[in-house]
């Protein structure tokens, strides 16, 4: 069968290195963000979430960085890993849910 | 956190059966519950969207017919894939909500094979 779906944008780093994604959102009433990480054959597991009334958040080796002013988000992982190799999602929440396309990681060793 | 099963975690099957796939929230009640399918390397795609005790709102283009979805409880849903051909072969994954702020649990999805 024809597979459906839009492709996902891939990132590629180094070991070692900090990984930047990015992700645009659309609706402005969204007041409530989460990034999900999809490692192959499984569910999207939480990573970290942010509240609108934040810029930043920060959990363990994760960043995530919030721009009201023109709608994007981003997830930052500091000395990405092999193990970080996955599909990231981003999310956003207020009256709807609405999840992003994702982006594929993959950690060169 | 909040834990979400599915089950099973791989089937396969023939051409022409049904399959069913339940979706638990483990430890919390889940208002809504939410089916999702995934080809390899793509994203994840909405299919319907189910609320205990009322039909299914389905995204354009899902079947109705084709994939039957009960919530019959605050903590089960399931989804069945009637008359499965090969082209359903896809990895399927539910994910739950409370409701509180919307944020959704993922199941770990299920791998249907239809040979």
């Amino acid at each position: 069968g024809e597979s459906v779906g839009l492709h996902l944008p891939t990132l590629s780093v180094q070991e070692g290195d900090n990984s930047i994604i990015n992700c645009a959102y659309s609706n402005s009433a969204s007041d409530y963000f989460i990034w999900y990480k999809q490692e192959s054959g499984k569910g999207p597991q939480f990573i970290i979430d942010i509240r609108s009334n934040m810029d930043k958040r920060q959990g363990q080796r994760v960043t995530v960085l919030l721009n009201k002013t023109v709608k994007h988000l981003s997830l930052q992982i500091a000395a990405t890993q092999p193990g970080d190799s996955a599909v990231y999602f981003c999310a956003e929440t207020g009256n709807q849910f609405y999840f992003g396309t994702g982006t594929s990681l993959t950690v060169i060793p | 956190g909040a834990v979400v099963s599915q089950h099973p975690s791989r089937v396969i099957c023939k051409s022409g059966t049904s399959v069913k796939i339940e979706c638990r929230s483990l430890d919390f009640q889940a208002t809504t519950m939410f089916w999702y399918r995934q080809f390899p390397k793509k994203s994840l795609m909405l299919m319907a969207t189910s609320n205990e005790g009322s039909k299914a709102t389905y995204e354009q283009g899902v079947e109705k017919d084709k994939f039957l979805i009960n919530h019959a409880s605050l903590t089960l849903s399931t989804l069945t894939v009637t008359s499965a051909h090969p082209e359903d072969s896809s990895f399927y994954i539910c994910s739950a909500s409370s409701g509180s702020h919307n944020e959704q649990f993922f199941g770990p999805g299920t791998r249907l094979t239809v040979l």
